[in-house]
Parts: C-alpha cells; structure tokens; sequence
C-alpha cells in the first residue's frame, strides 16, 4: 500500500505550458505540504494545508497554485511554466502540524525546456 | 524563528567507522528535531525524531540523537557505517504551533568507503 503516492513522477515540458502535479495520502492524515528540493538538493517548502485549508504559503511564484479537494489530495498546478522552475516536487503528510513527522511521496521531476 | 545548520555538506567514512552527521538548531520554543534519510531518486523517510521525551533517541537501521539543550544541537551517529547508509541526511526543526512548519537544514551527503 502506497501511502503518500505522486503523479506523474517525471514531467518534461515546454516554457510557457501549464501542467499539474497530483498528490494523494491514505494514511488519514490533516495535513499535506508541498516542497521544492533543487539541483543541491536544498528542500523548501512552498504550501501546507489543514483539513483543507491553506496554513503556509511560503514566498513562491503566484504561477503556482495548490488546490485541496479533500484531506487525501493535494494537488499542484503551475501556470507559464519557466526553466527555474525545473526541480524535483515532493508532496508529503502528517497527523499534524510541527510536531508530527512527515512522509513523503516519491517526487515528481519536472524538467522545463 | 526557526533554523537548522548541518555542519558538513558532505562526510566521507570507511565502512564499519562511525557515523557522525552534526546538526544545530535555533528555535524560540522548545522545538522537535526530526532526522530524515533520502535514498537517490526517492522521497524522504524518518529517521528518528525528538518531541521532548528522551534525550537520547533511537531511529531505524542503527541510529540514534541526542538532544542537547546547552548545545542547541541534535547530532546524529551511527556506532558502524555500511555501504547502504550512502544517502542524503536531513536534520528537520519545527515548532508546536498550529501552523507549525518543519525548517530543513541543507542536507548532508553520506559516502561510504568499503
């Protein structure tokens, strides 16, 4: 069983297009962020949510935009796609904010030509 | 604020030496240090994790930390290193608010020697 699963897992595209990323987590948790991992490996996070609701939105692009149907997804969408953009997405969850550890997806690596 | 240093972006050992990935926090709270191992081209899996109980922590495949207060650190060691501890190491701090989020230290690449 998958616990925290990520789709797709690699993403090549061009500037300027418009793609999505979705992120689903059977483990009942409140909670689901969203972080960007570099080239370095340097992992930031961009957004968090609780029970649906948006808790953290860091300093990113308003080109990308997260969308929580339910409490199981969350889902990543990138407008005008741009070369910097290029890196490796990971969704992850847990029970609750700060004090509870994380589990992370698989990733999904998104390469802009 | 919250902060995370890891001393050391890459640590080389033989296999068998010990392991010891240096970790220092700042936090304005009492904070939870987490440790998290990525493995090349997968996400990241927990380690350990300290939420005040213990000092001295014990995580999977040999691990442990110790939280030292006077310190503001939360190193992590490993008595004898195998060639499948090669991986990327994450010290994590966070804080126990209700939109409490986990800051990453910039990661510490393991090798291993045989």
């Amino acid at each position: 069983d998958t616990a925290v699963s990520q789709t797709p897992k690699y993403l090549v595209t061009q500037m300027g297009n418009d793609k999505s990323i979705k992120c689903e987590q059977n483990l009942g948790h409140d909670t689901m962020y969203w972080y960007k991992q570099d080239s370095k490996k340097f992992l930031k996070i961009m957004f968090s949510y609780n029970n649906k609701e948006l808790i953290i939105n860091e300093t990113v692009p308003n080109r990308f935009s997260p969308k929580s149907p339910d409490k199981a997804h969350l889902n990543l969408h990138i407008n005008s796609l741009e070369l910097g953009d290029s890196a490796v997405y990971f969704c992850a969850s847990s029970h609750r904010t700060g004090v509870s550890e994380q589990y992370f997806g698989p990733g999904t690596r998104l390469t802009v030509t | 604020a919250q902060s995370v240093t890891q001393l050391g972006s890459h640590v080389s050992v033989s296999e068998g030496a010990l392991v010891l990935l240096r970790c220092n926090y700042s936090s304005s709270v009492p904070p939870y240090l987490f440790w998290y191992v990525q493995y090349p081209n997968q996400g990241l899996q927990l380690l350990l994790k300290y939420t005040s109980a213990a000092t001295l922590v014990k995580g999977i495949n040999g691990f442990e930390a110790e939280f030292k207060k006077s310190e503001t650190s939360f190193h992590l060691t490993k008595p004898s290193a195998h060639m499948s501890d090669a991986a990327e190491y994450f010290c994590a701090v966070s804080e126990n608010t209700n939109a409490g989020k986990s800051t990453f230290g910039d990661g510490t690449t393991l090798t291993v020697k045989p």
